[in-house]
């Protein structure tokens, strides 16, 4: 059975600093996917990682994928309270979707001033 | 707006009714999934569709839940004999092939 770690599950920072969010996934995949859910809305998609060494940047965010050891991050670059939200990471093992995305418990970022 | 969209929003509902969900999903992708989620969890997967062929279920979808996609296009999920277990948010989310799109999700609240 596919499980998704994230780590933190809590993460409170001062904005203009920098941190990384982990996701660790218990068997083989090359497909990852990054989602953000603001408070009583749905999941906005983020990053979508599909190979080994898959790097991608979307302003102050970054996503990267290591299959080999199981392992994604999203790194948060100066952060603003704008991204204040919880994190999402997400594994596809069924090598199509077929199976449906597993999530992880999602990580509860909050940016103070 | 072009986005997958479900229907209603919010339902309250009393233990032991029945309740049915909607989901639009964006127009011409084939694939389309219902998931669940409650409080401080991620989604968790029910259901999935190819165009009109249930490809696969999760054994959380017991046989009170049915979905299904009439030819291919919107679908519906249906809860039979609600229990207050049931209450979370249902996702819908619609891809062409990898990236899912969700939609806004309806909150079930059974009392």
């Amino acid at each position: 059975e596919l499980k998704v770690e994230q780590n933190p599950l809590f993460l409170s920072m001062q904005e203009g600093k920098n941190y990384t969010i982990y996701c660790n996934y218990s068997t083989t995949s090359d497909r990852l996917y990054w989602y953000r859910q603001d408070p009583g809305k749905s999941l906005e998609s983020l990053f979508v990682l599909l190979s080994n060494g898959a790097v991608k940047q979307e302003g102050r965010l970054m996503a990267s994928l290591d299959t080999k050891a199981r392992l994604s991050t999203l790194h948060i670059t100066a952060a603003v309270h704008d991204l204040s939200a919880t994190y999402f990471c997400a594994v596809d093992n069924s090598g199509g979707g077929a199976d449906g995305l597993t999530f992880g418990k999602g990580t509860h970022l909050i940016i103070q001033p | 707006d072009t986005g997958v969209s479900q229907n209603p929003r919010h339902k309250i509902t009393k233990r032991g009714q029945n309740v049915t969900f909607r989901c639009d999903p964006i127009s011409e992708h084939n694939r389309l999934y219902w998931y669940r989620q409650t409080l401080g969890q991620g989604p968790e997967f029910l259901t999935y569709f190819q165009n009109e062929a249930q490809l696969e279920k999760s054994r959380l979808l017991s046989d009170r839940f049915s979905a299904e996609r009439p030819k291919g296009s919107f679908s519906t999920l249906e809860i039979q004999r609600t229990e207050q277990g049931d209450s979370a948010m249902y996702l819908c989310a619609s891809s062409p092939r990898y990236e899912q799109y969700f939609g806004p999700g309806t909150r079930l609240t059974v009392t």
